[in-house]
């Protein structure tokens, strides 16, 4: 079946420092992808998306681009800052119309440190 | 702007007792979910609704029951509390079914303990 594999956290960095975040798929088909960010005590929240390959979703600093060719959507931001810290979770929607479903990775919590 | 509320934050059961998670979400969104979160794991999908009136199993849905009388609102039910349904649960809306197009609001969770 689909599954959504994110490398193992938590991930710790100093502020400035490049973060990556693996993210890789497995999927029939052409999935859309999402990066979502959950924040300390609050649900999460989309962060980016792609809906097709070699698409890049981007903001807020962070990027991701779709490759199909190695099925993964790694995140990446080149200057983090401690309000970064979060757990993020990569995500993959297949289907259309009302037979799709989301599907989530385990989250990979970030910390970034002054 | 309150987008999706669930109440309450927390909740301490007891094994056996019931309660009723609640959700409501002012966006006139059509879908709406319940997720769990366990630790080290992704969120799975317990119940989902496409509509007032119109409720459908997820991957997990054993040990709950969920209504949708209203577009509003889309409360989760326990009956028998066990400890295994120890987790954090997220309630989410979206005007179409977590589309591409269509993202997933989420609300601030209710972290539940059963012991």
């Amino acid at each position: 079946g689909n599954s959504v594999t994110q490398m193992e956290g938590p991930v710790t960095l100093s502020e400035e420092a490049f973060l990556t975040i693996n993210c890789t798929y497995t999927a029939t088909g052409y999935p859309s992808l999402f990066w979502y960010v959950q924040y300390p005590g609050e649900g999460l929240q989309l962060l980016l998306k792609a809906t097709k390959a070699d698409d890049k979703g981007s903001n807020k600093g962070f990027e991701a681009t779709y490759r199909k060719e190695t099925t993964s959507f790694h995140l990446e931001k080149g200057s983090v800052q401690v309000s970064d810290s979060a757990v993020y979770f990569c995500a993959l929607y297949e289907g259309s119309g009302n037979t799709g479903k989301l599907i989530f990775g385990q989250g990979t919590t970030l910390q970034v440190k002054p | 702007n309150a987008g999706v509320t669930q109440t309450p934050k927390f909740r301490i059961l007891k094994i056996g007792q019931s309660m009723t998670l609640q959700c409501t979400q002012d966006m006139n969104h059509n879908y709406m979910y319940w997720y769990r979160q366990d630790p080290g794991m992704g969120l799975k999908l317990i119940y989902y609704s496409v509509g007032a009136g119109i409720t459908d199993k997820g991957e997990v849905p054993n040990g709950y029951n969920v209504s949708r009388s209203t577009t509003e609102d889309f409360p989760l039910r326990l009956e028998l509390a066990a400890p295994s349904q120890t987790s954090v649960y997220f309630c989410a809306s979206s005007y179409n079914r977590g589309s591409r197009n269509s993202p997933l609001h989420f609300g601030n969770g209710t972290r539940l303990t059963v012991t």
